[in-house]
């Protein structure tokens, strides 16, 4: 069974600050994406990495693909309140093709 | 070009009852999947159906089904509703087997 363990679970900071969010598995993807949720709606896919060691960067977001497509991380620079939300990583793999979602990062970022 | 639509957003019922969710996807996307959110479990994946078909399904009970018609549209059943069900039931658009997915902004289910 494929899965995604994300780290921190929980991060509270201040606005202006650098945060980094993991996401690690055991499991090889072929694919990765990074989404974010806010209380009452759906993911919104912000992006997907493909390539082992692929460097995408997005405004202040900055998400790296590990060599061996088996983690990600997700790094923001100068953290604004409206980054605030549940930032979840899901990997594409394996026979089936199945997107499976990590356990979940929940951001709070106080002015 | 109009995102993917689940009806109805909130819904109560009570236990032993059913219930039947919808997704429209996003025009042109044939996979449909559906997932259940809840606190402590997180995104949970129910199943997958693509052209109609059941590609994928995850680790839960037979009281959990689905299927999709043939314009793409799917539908969620839930039977003999336990307390336990109540969560958020996201529905993800893709087009092929290897695109990025689209969500719902779900439909919050809350058994009484």
């Amino acid at each position: 069974t494929q899965l995604l363990e994300q780290s921190p679970q929980f991060l509270s900071i201040q606005e202006g600050e650098n945060l980094t969010v993991y996401c690690n598995s055991s499991s090889v993807f072929s694919s990765l994406q990074w989404y974010r949720q806010e209380p009452g709606e759906g993911p919104v896919l912000l992006v997907t990495v493909v390539t082992g060691g692929e460097v995408k960067k997005l405004k202040r977001l900055t998400f790296q693909f590990g060599d061996a497509r088996k983690d990600s991380s997700l790094h923001i620079t100068a953290a604004q309140t409206g980054d605030t939300g549940l930032y979840l990583c899901a990997g594409e793999g394996g026979a089936t093709n199945k997107l499976i979602f990590g356990t979940g990062t929940l951001l709070a970022v106080q002015p | 070009k109009a995102g993917v639509t689940q009806t109805p957003r909130y819904l109560i019922k009570t236990r032993g009852q059913q219930v039947t969710l919808s997704c429209s996807p996003i025009s042109g996307h044939r996979s449909v999947s559906w997932y259940q959110q809840t606190p402590g479990q997180g995104l949970q994946f129910l199943f997958e159906y693509f052209s109609e078909t059941q590609r994928n399904k995850g680790n839960f009970p037979g009281r959990f089904s689905g299927r999709q018609f043939s314009n793409s549209r799917s539908e969620m059943n839930v039977s003999t509703l336990e307390l336990g069900d109540s969560a958020l039931y996201l529905c993800a658009s893709r087009r092929g087997s290897d695109t990025e997915a689209f969500f719902g902004q779900g439909t919050r289910l809350t058994v009484v």
